[in-house]
């Protein structure tokens, strides 16, 4: 079956640690995104990439850094930077992710918890 | 600027009600919107969305919803609730362009009496 998986599903970072979550789709889909999700505050975009080798910041970029060294493939890095991580995740990806409005898919999320 | 606005942030209804989630937006081209569903600890699931045409838009699960640009309006709406829809509810607006992004509303959590 397509889809878009993230692991872990639950995750626990010590203060000061970095930590990263996985984020994978077989749908051949072009672009790929970070969400934060926070109580009340609905989706915050952290990053997004259009292609292979290529990602931009989104509105809260501060403290995260990501990669994308295959089409399928967007891993998420949470540093030591950023000042509170405790959130769910989510990744999400889209065909034709340039000069269109393509409907976002989402994968079952990450919920990450510094102790 | 760009923003969602969902006014209701929690609204419970009878199992057998109607429903009707409110959205409004504010967006400088013309708009692509969306409705997604998020049942707790869980991703986002696409509703229904709307990118031209008719402005009566179906989706699944037996919610629709209506795009009225005169009152940059989008809300969904369902005539008979079932308690299996109880779940949060995120209406989302984008434009196309390069970068494909979404601007998301806060969510409306909906209960389902029995």
């Amino acid at each position: 079956d397509g889809g878009i998986t993230q692991s872990p599903k639950y995750l626990f970072r010590k203060e000061g640690q970095n930590v990263t979550l996985s984020c994978e789709q077989n749908l051949n889909h072009d672009a790929m995104y970070w969400y934060r999700q926070d109580p009340g505050q609905g989706l915050r975009l952290i990053y997004y990439s259009q292609i292979v080798n290529d990602f931009q910041k989104g509105d809260i970029a501060e403290g995260y850094s990501v990669s994308r060294e295959k089409k399928e493939s967007f891993p998420l890095t949470v540093t030591s930077a950023q000042k509170n991580p405790t959130a769910f995740y989510l990744c999400a990806s889209t065909f034709k992710g340039v000069g269109t409005t393509d409907t976002q898919y989402f994968g079952p999320g990450t919920r990450l918890t510094v102790l | 600027a760009q923003s969602v606005t969902q006014p209701d942030i929690h609204i419970t209804v009878s199992e057998g009600a109607s429903l009707e989630l409110r959205c409004n937006y504010s967006y400088g081209a013309t708009p692509y919107l969306f409705w997604y569903v998020q049942s707790p600890g869980q991703g986002l699931q696409l509703l229904l969305k709307y990118f031209s045409g008719d402005t009566l838009v179906q989706g699944i699960k037996g919610f629709e919803a209506e795009f009225k640009r005169s009152q940059s309006s989008f809300n969904l709406r369902k005539p008979s609730v079932h308690w299996s829809d109880a779940a949060e509810y995120f209406c989302a607006v984008g434009g196309g362009g390069a970068t494909n992004k979404l601007i998301f509303g806060t969510g409306t959590l909906l209960a389902v009496q029995p």
